[in-house]
């Protein structure tokens, strides 16, 4: 069974960092593509990026690609959101996805 | 990036009804299109991929067609289940891009 499970989220100020994580097991974390979705509260679904089985290619949403950065680890069968230059429009529910499969999301709530 | 357009935002129908959600994209996609369920407080559920291919264990009440630019999400004989947000992705170009949401209520 495809699991996925973020961690890492939380409150944070403004302007810091954050660092999420996403826990693969159930297949063969190296064969896919990875990426990150995100939620506002209330809101609809916004595609951050996502990144291949070799970390040669990742690819971002234009607007985002300045203050966030995907990464993974193999070996660990993890992928990593690194969130930067945090703001109030970053607040929302941050899901790891391979293709229609999502964990069930993290909280990232910026606020001073 | 391609813009999706996806109406209505909102649809109250009976039980047992037929309903008809649309997306459109701002440029051909070539099926490259998926639709989503969200339930409150449930990260969303694949339904659709490649515009009309039924996911693992989604119910056969649910179907989808179209090409080109212009999309459809069906569900046939509404249940109570199906009380959810639906959205609409394309996936054919980066930045990959979701509608703005359906939300289904029951009438």
């Amino acid at each position: 069974e495809v699991k996925l499970v973020e961690s890492g989220g939380g409150l944070v100020q403004p302007g810091r960092s954050l660092k999420l994580s996403c826990a693969a097991s159930g297949f063969s974390f190296n064969d896919y593509w990875m990426g990150w979705v995100r939620q506002a509260p209330g809101k609809g679904l916004e595609w951050i990026g996502e990144i291949n089985q070799d970390s040669s290619t990742i690819n971002y949403t234009p607007s985002l690609k300045d203050k966030f950065t995907i990464s993974r680890d193999n070996a660990q069968n993890t992928l990593y959101l690194q969130m930067s230059k945090l703001g109030s429009e970053d607040t929302a529910i941050y899901y790891c996805a391979r293709g229609g499969y999502w964990g069930q999301g993290v909280m990232v709530t910026v606020s001073s | 990036d391609i813009q999706m357009t996806q109406s209505p935002a909102s649809l109250s129908a009976s039980l047992g009804e037929t309903v008809t959600i649309e997306c459109r994209a701002s440029e051909d996609i070539y099926s490259n299109l998926a639709w989503y369920q969200q339930k409150p407080g449930n990260s969303p559920q694949l339904l659709i991929y490649d515009a009309n291919s039924l996911a693992d264990g989604v119910p056969s009440r649910f179907s989808g067609s179209g090409s080109g630019t212009q999309y459809s999400l069906k569900i046939n004989s509404l249940q109570s289940e199906d009380v959810a947000s639906y959205f609409c992705q394309q996936y054919n170009n980066y930045p990959y891009t979701f509608g703005a949401g359906t939300k289904l209520e029951l009438k």
